[in-house]
């Protein structure tokens, strides 16, 4: 069955520094999307792309939040100044429609 | 700013036992509800796509319904296993061409 991959699964990276998280969602999925737990809270959303373009966004994308699918494959959220608030485990998805959802199995930063 | 709530936070039964748990959403925001089941350190596994009120779906020995007027769902797990032990996710989907809002999951523990 095919699948959302992530990687790395599990990254540590130093306040201040950039981050890149990488998705590979399946291939003939149009409809992308970044999500984020924080430990002991509700998965957030944060950005959805379609089209090669954002769709939509929440607050908590921000200026230090991009989203880019650099060559037709890959779906990367890119943090650039990372803080501590940051940590949590990203989730990507994609999906053929907007009603259905396929998930990655995630990458849980960790800002130190 | 759309609430969606699952009760109860956690739950332990034993094997055997059957259970059932609540995701209550805004009935006048309703386009779709989603149910995901999360293991640890996996992808969450997308359970069901509810759309129409009165509807009731069944995988095996998971089942869930639906009532959009008075905004609940309910999941039921007949004769729960330890394989079954998971993070229960709902979403809800308030229109077409929006994000998903995630409650805060339940999680079940099956005790053999």
């Amino acid at each position: 069955e095919p699948e959302v991959t992530q990687t790395p699964s599990h990254q540590v990276t130093q306040m201040g520094q950039e981050v890149i998280l990488r998705c590979v969602p399946i291939s003939n999925h149009l409809y992308f999307y970044w999500y984020r737990q924080i430990l002991g809270q509700k998965v957030e959303f944060l950005v959805s792309f379609y089209n090669n373009e954002i769709s939509e966004k929440s607050e908590i994308f921000d200026d230090q939040f991009s989203v880019e699918r650099p060559d037709g494959s890959n779906f990367t959220l890119k943090i650039r100044s990372t803080k501590l608030e940051d940590s949590a485990m990203y989730f990507c998805a994609s999906g053929r429609q907007e009603n259905g959802y396929t998930f990655g199995s995630g990458t849980r930063l960790t800002v130190v | 700013i759309l609430n969606v709530e699952q009760s109860p936070q956690s739950l332990h039964v034993q094997e055997g036992d059957s259970t059932n748990f609540t995701c209550s959403f805004p009935s006048s925001n309703f386009y779709a509800l989603h149910w995901y089941r999360w293991e640890t350190a996996k992808s969450p596994e997308a359970l069901f796509v509810m759309t129409l009120n009165g509807d009731e779906k069944k995988k095996g020995r998971i089942s869930a319904t639906l009532n959009t007027k008075e905004g609940y769902s309910y999941l039921y797990i007949k004769g729960s296993q330890p394989e079954d032990s998971a993070t229960y996710l709902c979403a809800l989907k308030p229109s077409g061409n929006t994000p998903l809002v995630f409650g805060k999951g339940t999680r079940l523990s099956v005790i053999a």
